[in-house]
């Protein structure tokens, strides 16, 4: 198993662009998950997933996007990238929504200039 | 609001010493607690789980306790290795409808030789 893969490793945006931050997992997990950690912070849930077709909003949405259509993948879309989400982004995936070992991913570390 | 707190914030220990890393928090109600041990540049990696009932949990040298009555819980790392030196994070998480978790800010642990 590759368990969570997150691409890419690292990326440099401008101020205003737009991209999308690929998850995928393969343990048939139910319930995935988009954190951003900053500095001197605690990770923050951004949005949520309970099952394919099925996503809700976390801590701090706003300012993107995901969708659900297969249990496997789990995007995250940056729509208007600024500053302010220069950030480290982690998806992770457990089997179901509680007391579940949650794994996560590597990581992909985004500047917005 | 829901709040953890981690202490210390940082600790620099000799390897082959033991040491205690703490986590208040003030969620309620709780589902269940968790700690994370955070590489740096990697994605965090689940350590132990425990539920109300659950006062204590072992993974090899790393010991969880767990005290729901005064909201408190503490990491104990048995004979330190070099490997130890990371970001130890502890997670609260509600029962009820709200999948989002309240994290620490972590507790940086550095192992000398």
């Amino acid at each position: 198993n590759a368990g969570v893969t997150q691409t890419p490793k690292f990326q440099v945006l401008k101020t205003g662009q737009s991209m999308t931050l690929q998850c995928a997992q393969d343990m048939n997990h139910e319930y995935m998950s988009w954190y951003r950690q900053d500095p001197g912070m605690g990770l923050r849930l951004i949005h949520y997933s309970v099952g394919a077709g099925i996503t809700d909003q976390g801590e701090v949405p706003n300012g993107y996007n995901v969708s659900r259509s297969t249990t496997e993948d789990f995007p995250l879309r940056l729509l208007s990238a600024a500053p302010s989400q220069t950030s480290v982004y982690f998806c992770a995936s457990r089997p179901g929504t509680r007391g579940y070992e949650q794994y996560f991913g590597p990581g992909t570390r985004l500047t917005v200039t | 609001k829901n709040q953890v707190e981690q202490s210390p914030q940082s600790l620099i220990i000799l390897e082959g010493k033991n040491c205690t890393l703490q986590c208040n928090y003030t969620v309620s109600p709780f589902s269940n607690l968790r700690w994370y041990k955070q590489d740096t540049g990697r994605g965090p990696v689940s350590l132990t789980i425990m539920t109300f009932s659950e006062n204590t949990k072992s993974n090899g040298r790393y010991t969880a306790t767990l005290d729901a009555d005064t909201k408190q819980s503490s990491l104990h790392i048995t004979a330190s290795q070099l490997s130890d030196s990371a970001s130890y994070i502890c997670v609260v998480s509600a029962s009820g409808g709200s999948y989002i978790p309240t994290f620490g800010r972590g507790t940086s642990l550095i192992v000398h030789p």
